[in-house]
């Protein structure tokens, strides 16, 4: 069974730019969260969805946005990039909501976004 | 959710037994103990996790201590691969990610 899939891998923008990620969950996961870590904060939240729907967000700006398609894969955006959005961006899929008993998060590899 | 203290980095030799301590203290009842790893630029991996009795999987095992204040993860034979960040966290069962925190961990290297 395929593991949780992010694409690009590696990514370089400049300021004032905007940027897609994308994630592949694994496969019948319905729940995909999105998390920015940094050196400095850690692994910080930034939204979950489910069945199409954004179901939790955390404390991040207006310009980090996301969705998510029908067949459970998701995209994140980040609009008028700033150095400091330069961090390994996390997604991970699970079978249910975050927080259900015994449901468990799996993390892709992330992508490392380079803000210049 | 209870805090973790985790020595910043260690050392193992190749083939010998990694063990990482992780303090607990303020952990209640209902919080479980989780391990995860994080190899360089790759998302966490979960390890194991438990609530009050030992644990063992193919990856690792898992000792907590009777007052479940503090708890080691072992790697029996630790191989050049297993280094990485690893992260122990408190949580209840059905806390989602959203308000786990991962603190700075602990840095294996693994040295052949």
């Amino acid at each position: 069974k395929a593991g949780v899939t992010q694409t690009p891998r590696y990514l370089i923008k400049t300021r004032g730019q905007q940027v897609t990620l994308s994630c592949s969950p694994i496969s019948g996961h319905r729940s995909v969260s999105w998390y920015q870590q940094t050196p400095g904060q850690g692994l910080q939240f930034l939204f979950e969805y489910f069945s199409e729907t954004q179901r939790n967000k955390g404390n991040f700006p207006g310009r980090f946005s996301g969705r998510q398609f029908s067949n459970s894969r998701s995209e994140m955006n980040v609009s008028t990039l700033e150095l400091g959005d330069s961090a390994l961006y996390l997604c991970a899929s699970s079978q249910n909501r975050l927080g259900d008993r015994n449901t468990e998060a799996f993390f892709g590899q992330g992508t490392r976004l380079t803000v210049v | 959710d209870a805090k973790t203290t985790q020595p910043p980095s260690m050392d193992c030799a190749e083939g010998r037994a990694a063990n990482l301590p992780c303090n607990h203290s303020t952990i209640s009842g209902n919080e479980y103990v989780y391990w995860y790893r994080q190899i360089h630029s790759q998302g966490p991996q979960y390890i194991i996790h438990g609530l009050k009795n030992n644990e063992t999987n193919e990856m690792a095992s898992l000792i907590i201590t009777e007052d479940r204040k503090s708890s080691t993860l072992i790697l029996p034979h630790a191989t050049l691969r297993d280094t990485a960040v690893y992260y122990c966290i408190v949580r209840p069962m059905k806390t989602s990610y959203d308000k786990v925190i991962f603190g700075p961990g602990t840095s294996l290297s693994v040295i052949p």
